[in-house]
């Protein structure tokens, strides 16, 4: 079946340092993918998406690029900021489905 | 707009207990899924509800149910709680047909004693 792999956290950085967390998957046929960001408290909200080969997602200084060849959707940003700790999951869904499965999430803790 | 709002957000329930968690969609939604996430876990789908009926199941047993009423909210009903059933229980809203705009609410935290 589906399923989602992601780097274990937590990933621990300064702030303005550049942030990569690894997200690779395994689906049949042509996913969409899915970056969800999870803060303190609170249920979970779409970052981005992408729903086909050599696609970019991008929001809030977030990115991610459908790379079919290796399987992945690393989440990329340039300079984090102590707001952006948070729990982060990737996810995909297969083409026919309305149902994401997730990754195990990655934990993000940013200090000033 | 209110976004998809859970109660309550945080239940303490003993073994054998039963358990019903409540959830409002999004306003214009007409979908609600259920979500269990264990700590430390990615969300795993329960099911999902559509013109108050059960569409999608995962890979949950029978304790596990569920209601769509006529004005889209939902509950999700446990039986019989066991402790590996501690978790943050997350509503999502969503429209059928429109696969991306899945919101999620802030999830109800069960604690199996």
């Amino acid at each position: 079946g589906d399923s989602v792999t992601q780097m274990e956290g937590p990933v621990t950085l300064s702030e303005e340092a550049f942030l990569t967390i690894n997200c690779t998957y395994t689906a049949t046929g042509y996913p969409s993918l899915f970056w969800y960001v999870q803060y303190p408290g609170e249920g979970l909200q779409l970052l981005l998406k992408a729903t086909k080969a050599d696609d970019k997602g991008s929001n809030k200084g977030f990115e991610a690029t459908y790379r079919k060849e290796t399987t992945s959707f690393h989440l990329e940003k340039g300079s984090v900021q102590v707001s952006d700790s948070a729990v982060y999951f990737c996810a995909l869904r297969g083409g026919g489905s309305y149902i994401p499965t997730f990754g195990r999430g990655t934990s993000l803790i940013v200090h000033p | 707009d209110a976004g998809v709002t859970q109660s309550p957000t945080h239940l303490i329930k003993t073994r054998g207990q039963q358990v019903t968690l409540r959830c409002s969609p999004k306003s214009g939604h007409d979908t609600v899924s259920w979500y269990q996430q264990a700590l430390g876990q990615g969300p795993q789908f329960i099911f999902q509800y559509y013109e108050e009926e059960e569409r999608q199941r995962g890979n949950f047993p029978d304790r596990f149910s569920g209601h769509q009423f006529p004005n889209y909210s939902s509950e999700l009903n446990v039986n019989a709680l066991l402790l590996g059933d501690s978790a943050l229980y997350l509503c999502a809203s969503s429209l059928v047909g429109v696969k991306e705009t899945q919101y999620f609410g802030p999830g109800t935290r069960l604690l199996v004693l």
